[in-house]
C-alpha cells in the first residue's frame, strides 16, 4: 500500500530566507513523487516530479526537490521565499506499477512572512 | 492556467438527491481522473478514465460513477447524496494512463449537500 506522509502542518518563514516542506512516502516498489500546489479555491498545480535519474529535480517557480532512497523522502525546497509562495502544498505518490492514481498526503500551509 | 476546465464551480443539493459534474480535458490528453478533497484533506482518487474504460478506482462505493467521451472529456455522477459527499472534487487529465506524466488539474466543483 502507498502512503504519503507531510509531518508539518504549517510552516512559517520569513520572506528571503530557504523554506522546506517535508514528505516522506512508502511504496512497495519504486515510486513516482509529485509536488503541487494550491491557492485558495483553487485547484492543484503541478511543481515538479521525480521520475529516475538525478535525485535533484529542479521545477517551476525556483522550487526543486531532493529525492532520497534510504530515507524514503522527498523533501521540496526553495532558496528564497516569497510571500507569493504562500499556499497549501502537497506531496503525492504513485507507484511505477499497479495503479495509475497519486496516493496524496495532507498537505503542508505554507506562510511566507514579509 | 491548466487547460482543465470543470463545471459548475460551486453546486447546492439535497441528501439524497443525484449529481453530474463535468470535465474537459486538456487538448491532447487521453486520461482524466477524478478526486475529492474534503475540507483540510489531500485529494483522494474515485476513478481514472483511459481512452473511455475505467482504468481504475479508489475507496468509493458505487453510487459513484463516471463517463468518458470520444472526446476525453468526462463526467462524474454521484446518486443518493449524504452530507458527507460535500467536498471540492477535482478532475485531472494526463497524456496517458501509463502514470509517468504528471496531471494537471481544473479548478474544482465545490458540491455543498445540505
Amino acid at each position: 500500500a502507498q502512503s504519503v506522509a507531510q509531518p508539518e502542518d504549517q510552516v512559517n518563514v520569513a520572506e528571503g530566507n530557504p523554506l522546506t516542506v517535508k514528505c516522506t512516502y512508502s511504496v512497495s516498489g519504486n515510486p513516482y513523487l509529485f509536488w503541487y500546489v494550491q491557492y485558495p479555491n483553487r485547484g492543484l498545480q503541478f511543481l515538479l516530479k521525480y521520475i529516475t535519474g538525478d535525485n535533484l529535480v529542479k521545477g517551476s517557480y525556483g522550487f526543486e526537490a531532493e529525492f532520497n532512497k534510504s530515507q524514503t523522502s522527498f523533501h521540496l525546497k526553495k532558496p528564497s521565499a516569497l510571500v507569493s509562495d504562500s499556499a497549501l502544498y502537497f506531496c503525492a505518490v504513485r507507484e511505477k506499477t499497479g495503479a495509475n492514481n497519486l496516493f496524496f498526503g495532507t498537505g503542508t500551509r505554507l506562510t511566507v512572512i514579509p | 492556467e491548466t487547460g482543465v476546465t470543470q463545471s459548475p464551480t460551486h453546486l447546492i443539493k439535497t441528501r439524497g438527491q443525484q449529481v453530474t459534474l463535468r470535465c474537459s480535458s486538456q487538448s491532447g490528453h487521453n486520461t482524466v481522473s477524478w478526486y475529492q478533497q474534503a475540507l483540510g484533506q489531500g485529494p483522494q482518487f474515485i476513478f481514472q478514465y483511459y481512452r473511455e474504460e475505467e482504468n481504475g478506482r479508489g475507496n468509493f462505493p458505487p453510487r459513484f460513477s463516471g463517463l468518458q467521451f470520444p472526446n476525453y472529456s468526462s463526467e462524474l455522477n454521484v446518486n443518493a447524496l449524504e452530507l458527507d459527499d460535500s467536498a471540492l472534487y477535482l478532475c485531472a487529465s494526463s497524456l496517458t494512463g501509463t502514470g509517468l506524466n504528471e496531471a494537471f488539474f481544473g479548478q474544482g466543483t465545490r458540491l455543498t449537500v445540505v
